[in-house]
């Protein structure tokens, strides 16, 4: 079974600028979350995905928006973007979500905001 | 207070030995706990979840989970140098929350 995948692998953009990531969850995932990974903050929650509704929201400003489509596949989007942005930004996907929810991440994007 | 705590390490123990990795949350309300592998630039890889007290073991691997301390914990037996990472805990109430990691060397 395929794992999770994300692109662009490794983004480079100016500050101001918008950005917008992919996942695709493993077949049959209907969660799918995201993360903020950062050498001081470590793993941040982002927000959580099901059924294309949003179930969880973590606490990052507005720029940061995301959407889930009907495939489960799903983007995140950021806006203006700051030099601080610059992170791992990871997706991880499960069954359900709830219950039982272990959860698998895909290899990442790494953003450089300059 | 952080919700879930790791000492950041490093944690050096030697080829062969057991290595114990420790970790607290402050959430009641959490249910469920993971243990995740991080190669340095590489992304978490989940190696053990645990839903109940007690222990649960898969291979070299060993979660213990103590729901009236607060407390979860990762031995890894017979550790290889391969075994080098950092090790992520996280707990579960309505999202997955990670600890800050801990560093594992193993030496030869």
């Amino acid at each position: 079974k395929a794992g999770v995948t994300q692109t662009p692998r490794y983004l480079i953009k100016t500050r101001g600028q918008q950005v917008t990531l992919s996942c695709s969850p493993i077949s049959g995932h209907r969660s799918v979350s995201w993360y903020q990974q950062t050498p001081g903050q470590g793993l941040q929650f982002l927000f959580e995905y099901f059924s294309e509704t949003q179930r969880n929201k973590g606490n990052f400003p507005g720029r940061f928006s995301g959407r889930q489509f009907s495939n489960s596949r799903s983007e995140m989007n950021v806006s203006t973007l700051e030099l601080g942005d610059s992170a791992l930004y990871l997706c991880a996907s499960s069954l359900t979500g709830t219950g039982y929810y272990e959860q698998y991440f895909g290899p990442g994007t790494r953003l450089t905001v300059t | 207070q952080k919700e879930v705590e790791q000492n950041s390490g490093p944690l050096s123990v030697p080829e062969g030995a057991i290595a114990s990795l420790n970790c607290t949350y402050s959430d009641r309300g959490s249910q469920s706990f993971f243990w995740y592998r991080q190669y340095s630039g590489k992304s978490p890889e989940l190696i053990m979840f645990i839903y109940s007290n007690g222990d649960k073991e898969d291979g070299r691997f060993t979660a213990q989970l103590n729901k009236a301390s607060q407390y979860v914990s990762l031995l890894i037996r017979d550790s290889q140098p391969s075994d080098s990472a950092t090790y992520l805990c996280a707990g579960k109430n309505d999202k997955l929350i990670f600890g800050t990691g801990t560093r594992l060397q193993v030496f030869p």
